[in-house]
């Protein structure tokens, strides 16, 4: 069975930096294929992926955001950590990480997530 | 502003069919396939549909998807009033380095 917990603090304060890990079970980051993301949703509003890692340790960032994002992975923990910095009241979000896999065409989605962790920025 | 283009809500009464769309361009939905996820407020979105019309085990033949050109369609037949949620499609968009992208999300209501 594949699962994903995420972790890290509630409350950050503007300008600190945020750092989260996903810790997962049930599959290997070293197997060709597989992937572990960031995904963030302020109150009321939409899904915005944030980062990818793979396999391979391949890094992937959100355009918007690359400036901001470090992830890296600890395979033999199973562990991908995410850091985000100049942390601002509109970071407020739940922060999801996902494993991301490849269908026989080599397509890949986003199947299993965790349950999420809030995050607010405030002084 | 979302890169892939949801209604914001759709509604259905129990036993309806209900059809959700998702329009994108040739750099994400024209060129990679469409993934649709469930999202019931307050948990974890849940993956419904992948490489645009395939179920993962134990979702219900129910939730159907199709993609032609740069739109993609989830469809809900038999509608029931657990559907009630919040439903969002994602594609890969190869442009900028590549991003993935999500659609701004649907309320889906049962009446």
């Amino acid at each position: 069975q594949v699962t994903l917990r995420e972790s890290g603090p509630a409350l950050v304060k503007p300008t600190q930096t945020l750092t989260l890990t996903c810790s997962f079970s049930g599959f290997s980051l070293s197997t060709s294929g597989m992937c572990v993301s960031w995904i963030r949703q302020p109150p009321g509003k939409a899904l915005e992926w944030l980062a990818f890692i793979d396999w391979d340790d391949d890094k992937y960032y959100s355009t918007s955001l690359k400036t901001r994002l470090t992830i890296s992975k600890d395979t033999s923990k199973n562990q991908v950590v995410l850091t985000m910095t100049n942390m601002d009241p509109v970071d407020t979000a739940t922060y999801y990480c996902a494993r991301i896999q490849r269908d026989q065409y080599y397509y890949y989605y986003m199947d299993v997530w965790g349950k999420g962790t809030t995050v607010t920025v405030s002084s | 502003q979302s890169v892939l283009t949801q209604p914001p809500s759709a509604s259905g009464t129990p036993g309806q069919r209900v059809t959700i769309s998702c329009s994108g361009s040739s750099s994400n939905i024209g060129s990679n396939t469409v993934n649709w996820y469930q999202q019931v407020p307050g948990t974890a979105p849940k993956l419904l549909i992948y490489s645009n019309n395939q179920r993962p085990s134990g979702v219900p033949d129910r939730f159907s998807g199709s993609k032609s050109g740069t739109s993609a369609s989830l469809a809900i037949s038999g509608l029931q009033s657990e559907d009630e949620a919040d439903y969002y499609c994602a594609a890969w968009d190869d442009s900028l380095n590549g991003n993935w992208v999500f659609g701004g999300g649907t309320k889906l209501t049962v009446l």
